[in-house]
């Protein structure tokens, strides 16, 4: 069974900093992970996609990286604004791209 | 969220009674998904689509049935709701192409009282 596991629970952080977000997966079978943000009391936004074929995607401030073998991804922000507080999830697909694991997420908060 | 509607958005309900939630999409994707979301639980599973009356059980899908007669309707029926199913449930699409983005909608915020 895919399990998903996301570090660290919580991070604060002064304006500015760039930041990384860990996510592993026991699993290395898979057909993609996406990167979430998910604001209180809101639904999920995918911010990135990331195909078992790739290693790396990149959106503007956000960049993140897949290791299928190892089972890890890091999504990096860059120059961390408070409007990038939130939570962050992880997710990935089983091997036929049907279902997908989420991890238990990272509650960001970037300080003014 | 664009293209994809939940209804209700909030909803309290007693015991024993039964429930449906409504996921509306304007896109026709072929994949649909229910999950509900808990504190200390993340986000689960509890059932998907894969096309018209083509369903699957998730991970947690004991005591919830699904239907879909058409493509833009997935609806979530909780038979005889219980206070172990207050959460707030999550409808999402999966784009197709090579876009396999998931969408998501707003949510549900189901309270059983």
């Amino acid at each position: 069974k895919q399990e998903v596991t996301q570090i660290p629970a919580a991070l604060s952080v002064p304006e500015g900093e760039n930041l990384v977000l860990n996510c592993s997966f026991t699993d290395s079978a898979i057909y993609n992970l996406q990167w979430f943000r998910q604001d209180p009391g809101k639904g999920l936004t995918s911010l990135l996609l990331i195909q078992s074929s790739q290693r790396e995607q990149t959106s503007g401030r956000l960049n993140a990286s897949l290791d299928k073998s190892s089972g890890r991804s890091t999504l990096y922000i860059a120059a961390s604004q408070p409007g990038d507080s939130a939570t962050y999830l992880c997710a990935v697909s089983d091997n036929y791209g049907q279902n997908f694991v989420f991890g238990p997420g990272t509650r960001l908060s970037v300080l003014p | 969220d664009a293209g994809i509607t939940q209804s209700p958005r909030h909803k309290v309900t007693e015991t024993g009674t039964p429930v449906t939630l409504r996921c509306h999409q304007t896109e026709n994707h072929r994949y649909m998904y229910w999950y509900r979301q808990d504190p200390g639980h993340g986000l689960r599973l509890i059932h998907y689509s894969y096309g018209v009356k083509d369903t699957d059980k998730g991970e947690v899908s004991d005591g919830y049935s699904v239907s879909r007669s058409k493509t833009e309707d997935f609806l979530l029926t909780l038979e005889s709701a219980t206070s172990s199913q207050t959460s707030v449930y999550f409808c999402a699409i999966r784009q197709g192409g090579s876009n396999e983005k998931l969408l998501f909608g707003s949510g549900t915020q189901l309270s059983v009282l």
